[in-house]
């Protein structure tokens, strides 16, 4: 058990739908990214947050956001989904707010789009 | 080398078999090169966080090597066992920061 916390597990939906995916890093934890991982691919970077604040920007697209709260969870909106987005979404932690420590993983949700 | 390079992409070993595999990243602007290890159905748990050149670091039966001049590192399983099956991600992180992940090397242990 990594310490961090996605929920949920699983989501299906339907194109054009909005979905929200949360993530509460490890405890004393204050970076959190989100991943994409889509079928037969590899990890993609769409998002990281240090202590609230936006630290990078990977892929993400312009349908999606996220953000960290005070509480140090973190959610991934997605919006106007479509069938490309069904992918394993994974959140990571570190305590570090750039990358020269090891990432700790949630399970990842699973959205599958319809 | 631009990007993070692993090989080879797939491998079977017979179980017993010793193994191993290698990331190959841009050998200037390094800092620093995590290696881990991503089961089936789990996600990503990190194995090794290396920064020296000439770096050696071991756990259990899985040991790694770091030579940032000439920008590789290996992995290696001594003895493998069927719970070494598993997808090995090397990451490379830059002087700037940014983490470059590799396509990872998906390791098959037949018994």
């Amino acid at each position: 058990d990594s310490g961090v916390t996605q929920t949920p597990k699983h989501l299906i939906t339907a194109t054009g739908q909005r979905v929200t995916l949360r993530c509460s890093p490890r405890s004393g934890d204050l970076s959190v990214y989100w991943y994409q991982q889509s079928l037969d691919q590899g990890l993609q970077f769409l998002i990281q947050y240090y202590n609230g604040e936006e630290r990078a920007k990977g892929n993400i697209l312009e349908r999606f956001s996220a953000q960290q709260f005070p509480d140090l969870h973190s959610e991934l909106n997605l919006s106007s989904l479509e069938l490309g987005d069904s992918a394993l979404y994974f959140c990571a932690s570190s305590e570090w707010d750039t990358s020269i420590g090891e990432l700790f993983f949630g399970e990842g949700s699973r959205l599958t789009v319809l | 080398i631009l990007n993070v390079e692993q090989s080879p992409q797939s491998l079977h070993v017979q179980e017993g078999d010793s193994t191993n595999f290698t990331c190959s990243f841009p050998s200037s602007n390094f800092y620093a090169l995590h290696w881990y290890r991503w089961e089936t159905a789990k996600s990503p748990e990190a194995l090794f966080v290396m920064t020296l050149n000439g770096d050696e670091k071991k756990k259990g039966r899985i040991s790694a090597t770091l030579n940032t001049k000439e920008g590789y590192s290996y992995l290696y399983i001594k003895g493998s066992q069927p719970e070494d099956s598993a997808t090995y991600l090397c990451a490379f992180i830059n002087s700037n920061y940014q983490l470059i992940w590799g396509a990872g090397t998906k390791l098959i242990i037949k018994p």
